[in-house]
C-alpha cells in the first residue's frame, strides 16, 4: 500500500489550460503539504493543510488553489497555466509539522 | 527565510567522508534531514528536536547547534547509494516544514 499517492505522474498541457493534481494519504496524518520543485531542485512550500484547515497560504499566485474534501485528500487545482508553472509538484503528509514527512512520487507538470 | 546549505555540491570517492551544513538566519526549533535520489521523492533521514542533540543512522549522523542556528550532516565512509541531493528542513514558529537550498552529493567508485 502506497502511503502517499499522487496522480497523474506526468502532465503535459498547453498554456491557458486548467488542470488538477490529486493526492491521497492513508497514514491517518493531520497535516498535508504541497511543494513545488523547480529546475534548480529547490523545494518550495506552496500550501500546508492541517486537519482540512488551511493554516499557511504561501505567496503563490491565486491561480493555484488547494482543495481538501477530507483529511486524507489534498488536491491542487491550477487555472490558466503558464510556462513558469512547469515543475515537479510533490504532495507530502506528516502527523504534525515536527514529525517525519512522507512524500508522494511527484507530478511532473510541463506547460507548452 | 529558507535555510542555506553548504556546500552546494560535493563529489566523493567511495569510502570518503563528507559534511553538509545547514544555516538559518532565524531561530531553529527543529531540523529535519532528507535525501532525494534522482527522479524520486525526498526520503526522511532523521529529525533533531533539541539543541545539542546528535543522532546517527548507520554511517550517517547529524548534530544541531541551536545557539548558532546550524545543523550539520555527517556522512562517513560514503557508499555509492549515498548519491543524491540532501535537504535540511526546519519548522520555524509556524506549522510548516521549510526546506533548505539543497546539497548535491555524488559518490564515484
Amino acid at each position: 500500500d502506497t502511503a502517499v499517492s499522487q496522480t497523474p505522474k506526468y502532465l503535459v498541457t498547453q498554456m491557458g489550460n486548467d488542470k488538477s493534481i490529486k493526492c491521497e494519504q492513508n497514514l491517518g496524518h493531520d497535516t498535508m503539504y504541497w511543494y513545488k520543485q523547480d529546475s534548480k531542485k529547490f523545494l518550495k512550500i506552496m500550501f500546508s493543510y492541517n486537519n482540512k484547515e488551511l493554516i499557511i497560504n504561501e505567496t503563490v499566485p491565486n491561480r493555484f488553489s488547494p482543495k481538501s474534501p477530507d483529511k486524507a485528500h489534498l488536491n491542487l487545482h491550477i487555472n490558466s497555466l503558464e510556462l513558469g508553472d512547469s515543475a515537479v509538484y510533490f504532495c507530502a503528509s506528516s502527523q504534525v509539522a515536527y514529525t517525519e514527512a512522507f512524500f508522494g512520487q511527484g507530478t511532473r507538470l510541463t506547460v507548452v | 527565510q529558507q535555510p542555506v546549505q553548504s556546500p552546494q555540491a560535493v563529489i566523493l570517492r567511495e569510502g570518503e567522508d563528507a559534511v553538509i551544513n545547514c544555516s538559518s538566519s532565524k531561530a531553529l526549533y527543529s531540523v529535519h534531514w532528507y535525501r532525494q535520489k534522482h527522479g524520486e521523492a525526498p526520503v526522511f533521514l532523521m529529525i533533531l528536536l533539541k539543541g545539542g542533540e546528535q543522532k546517527g543512522h548507520e554511517k550517517i549522523s547529524a548534530s544541531f547547534n541551536e545557539k548558532k542556528q546550524q545543523s550539520s550532516l555527517y556522512l562517513t565512509a560514503s557508499q555509492l547509494s549515498y548519491s543524491g541531493t540532501y535537504f535540511c528542513g526546519t519548522v520555524y514558529n509556524t506549522d510548516k516544514l521549510i526546506f533548505g537550498t539543497g546539497t548535491r552529493l555524488q559518490v564515484f567508485p
